[in-house]
């Protein structure tokens, strides 16, 4: 138990569903992240929130919209996603952004099948 | 910028022997640098992280890594692997524009009975 739980563990959706992940920390950090992993990429970065205000969209597609509307919550809205986006998502929370020792703390994930 | 490279994508010992999972970075200004592990289908745990204090940081589970700044080195080591090391393993160094990790590719530890 990391202090970070993720929702829901496993989604399968459809190329024209509208789904949403979600994600809420218990730790009082103020920063949160959105991570991608997939098979054939390393962890990629996707957002990063710092005291609710989006702080890095690091290129995404916008397909995939972030919602923070706390700092103890965060979503990821997904609509009309593409086969290739099925992937394992990562959510994390840290104390603070920016270059520091301070751990990131990760959440179990959530499996992304599209269909 | 920083960047992580991990040696090995896939890394088999057996029972007991030492393991050792290999890193390296490369960072113009001095590192953050992480250790995580992650058992299958689960997330990301951290095992031990380096700060600037001391060069040997021991970790969780028996680990631990020494940073060596002539070597841009960060390797994990544990002197005897059990089972329940079986994992991937992922360097990482805290950095990018808003401080967050950034991850090697990962390397698969399996361990023989």
């Amino acid at each position: 138990e990391t202090g970070v739980t993720q929702t829901p563990r496993h989604l399968v959706m459809g190329m024209t569903n509208k789904k949403s992940l979600k994600c809420e920390q218990h730790l009082g950090h103020n920063a949160m992240y959105w991570y991608k992993q997939s098979a054939k990429k390393p962890l990629e970065l996707m957002f990063v929130y710092s005291l609710e205000e989006r702080v890095e969209n690091n290129s995404v597609p916008s397909r995939f919209s972030p919602e923070c509307p706390n700092s103890s919550h965060l979503f990821l809205h997904l609509h009309t996603l593409q086969p290739e986006d099925s992937a394992l998502y990562l959510c994390a929370s840290s104390q603070d952004t920016g270059r520091s020792g301070n751990t990131i703390y990760f959440g179990e994930g959530s499996w992304l099948t599209v269909v | 910028a920083q960047s992580v490279t991990q040696l090995g994508s896939h890394v088999s010992v057996s029972e007991g022997a030492l393991v050792l999972l290999r890193c390296n970075y490369s960072s113009s200004v001095p590192p953050y640098l992480f250790w995580y592990v992650q058992y299958p289908n689960q997330g990301l745990q951290l095992l031990l992280k380096y700060t600037s204090a001391a060069t040997l940081v021991k970790g969780i589970n028996g680990f631990e890594a020494e940073f060596k700044k002539s070597e841009t080195s960060f390797h994990l080591t544990k002197p005897s692997a059990h089972m329940s090391d079986a994992a991937e393993y992922f360097c990482a160094v805290r950095g990018g524009s808003q401080g967050n990790l950034i991850f090697g590719k990962g390397t698969k530890l399996s361990v023989k009975p």
